[in-house]
């Protein structure tokens, strides 16, 4: 059974950094074509992809907030860290990872509950 | 970078009624690139539909997609109380993942 579930904190200062953690069960990040990817949700707005790391430790960002994301992993602590620099009261949003679990498959197929980040002085 | 428009943007329907809900592409993608997802109020988004037709682990089957080239439909043939939420349909493009704006499906 695979589960993910993030953590981090729920309240950030506009221009500090905001680190968030995914800690995953069922799946390895070793395993050939699995990635671990974000996706953010400002209250009441759409989905937004941020980033994405594969089992092969390749990444890809959005294009719009690729300067400020950095995607790591821990496949020993089943573990993916995004890190997001200068936050502003826009990155406000509920963040999400999920499982991409080959490949050949280019949907989310499980996501963790999410955990709301609010960015205010 | 390909744009996905989502219509109708609010989709008022009673139960037992058929929803047919729209995702159109900028430009001609591969229908295997698009999945559907439902987001119910608090919970996170539940996977439908990926491949454009293909049924998630789980999903009933009055919920089918269909589509290709840059038109692309989710059909929900009778709409059960649990099914009135939110609908997202995404994109897989050149290594990168795009979400429509979302469909709102609410009781009439």
């Amino acid at each position: 059974q695979i589960t993910l579930k993030e953590s981090g904190p729920t309240l950030v200062k506009p221009t500090q950094t905001l680190t968030l953690t995914c800690s995953f069960s069922g799946f390895s990040l070793s395993t050939s074509g699995v990635g671990v990817g974000w996706i953010r949700q400002p209250p009441g707005k759409a989905l937004e992809w941020l980033a994405l790391i594969y089992w092969d430790d390749d990444t890809r960002y959005s294009p719009s907030l690729k300067t400020r994301l950095t995607i790591t992993k821990d496949t020993s602590k089943s573990q993916v860290v995004l890190t997001m620099t200068t936050v502003d009261p826009v990155d406000t949003a509920t963040y999400y990872c999920a499982h991409r679990p080959s490949l050949d498959e280019y949907y989310f197929d499980y996501w963790g509950q999410g955990t709301l980040v609010t960015v205010s002085s | 970078e390909i744009v996905l428009t989502q219509s109708p943007g609010t989709l008022s329907l009673s139960p037992g009624e058929r929803a047919t809900l729209s995702c159109r592409a900028s430009q001609s993608i591969r229908s295997s690139y698009l999945a559907w997802y439902q987001q119910k109020p608090g919970q996170a988004p539940r996977p439908l539909i990926y491949a454009a037709s293909s049924r998630a682990a789980g999903i009933p089957d009055r919920f089918s997609g269909s589509g290709s080239g840059t038109d692309f439909t989710l059909t929900i043939s009778r709409l059960e109380p649990e099914d009135f939420a939110v609908y997202y349909c995404q994109l897989y493009d050149n290594s990168l993942w795009t979400f429509g704006q979302g469909t709102k499906v609410e009781i009439k």
